[in-house]
């Protein structure tokens, strides 16, 4: 079974509008962390949010913002009023353990978002 | 910002040679890793490395492969006797703690020739 799953393999979205990108998961460890990364055409990889497992409330960093539904176990990204420059593959990643230790992280397939003129 | 280095952006290299892939992590990070994407595909989790030594590695990351930090800034990815399927986008990444976000580097493109 897949650990990360996105389900939208590509989206195009008006500009200014709010594009949803869907991730679920799947892990039976009680401490996780969840990760979305942005990848442009030019190849790097650029964080952009992160929620942890026993956060409370959801993440937000400016226009992302982070939907998590722990008994769903979703954890969908939401960019309000999208832009040009938001055009990019999008990851979801996740962190199992809450050991502390140097963990690798499980990637989905990405997602790619064209935001149209 | 502090970000995290790779050297060389791009690295062309016969098959069956070996090749070292450099990395500089963010200055106060304790926490090292390499992954790789393969032109296409998903970001795939190779090693992490913590304490001098190797915390974590994925069944990708087998006796081809090695890591090392010679020195109190570089990580190094060496990977023997290259094969055309390890052609692909390598990234270095580093944490502040386990528990911390991981911020990548540019990534090095690999091709094997």
């Amino acid at each position: 079974a897949q650990k990360i799953t996105q389900t939208q393999p590509g989206m195009f979205v008006q500009e200014k509008e709010a594009v949803t990108l869907d991730c679920t998961y799947d892990t039976s460890d009680p401490s996780y962390g969840l990760f979305w990364y942005k990848q442009p055409s030019s190849g790097e990889m650029i964080f952009l949010i992160y929620q942890g497992s026993y956060d409370q409330q959801n993440a937000t960093e400016g226009r992302y913002s982070l939907n998590f539904q722990k008994a769903r176990k979703s954890a969908n990204l939401v960019i309000s009023a999208s832009q040009l420059g938001d055009s990019a593959m999008y990851f979801c990643a996740m962190r199992e353990g809450g050991r502390g230790g140097a963990d690798g992280l499980t990637f989905g397939k990405g997602t790619h978002l064209i935001i149209q003129p | 910002e502090p970000e995290v280095t790779q050297t060389p952006s791009h690295q062309v290299t016969q098959m069956g040679q070996e090749v070292i892939l450099r990395c500089v992590p963010i200055s106060n990070h304790l926490y090292f890793y390499w992954y790789r994407q393969i032109l296409g595909q998903k970001v795939e989790f190779l090693v992490s490395f913590y304490n001098n030594e190797i915390s974590e590695k994925s069944e990708i990351f087998d006796d081809q492969f090695s890591v090392e930090r010679p020195d109190g800034s570089n990580f190094t990815l060496k990977i023997r006797s290259t094969k055309l399927e390890d052609s692909a986008m390598y990234f270095c990444a580093s944490s502040e703690s386990g528990m911390q976000p991981q911020h990548f580097g540019d990534g090095t493109r690999l091709s094997i020739l």
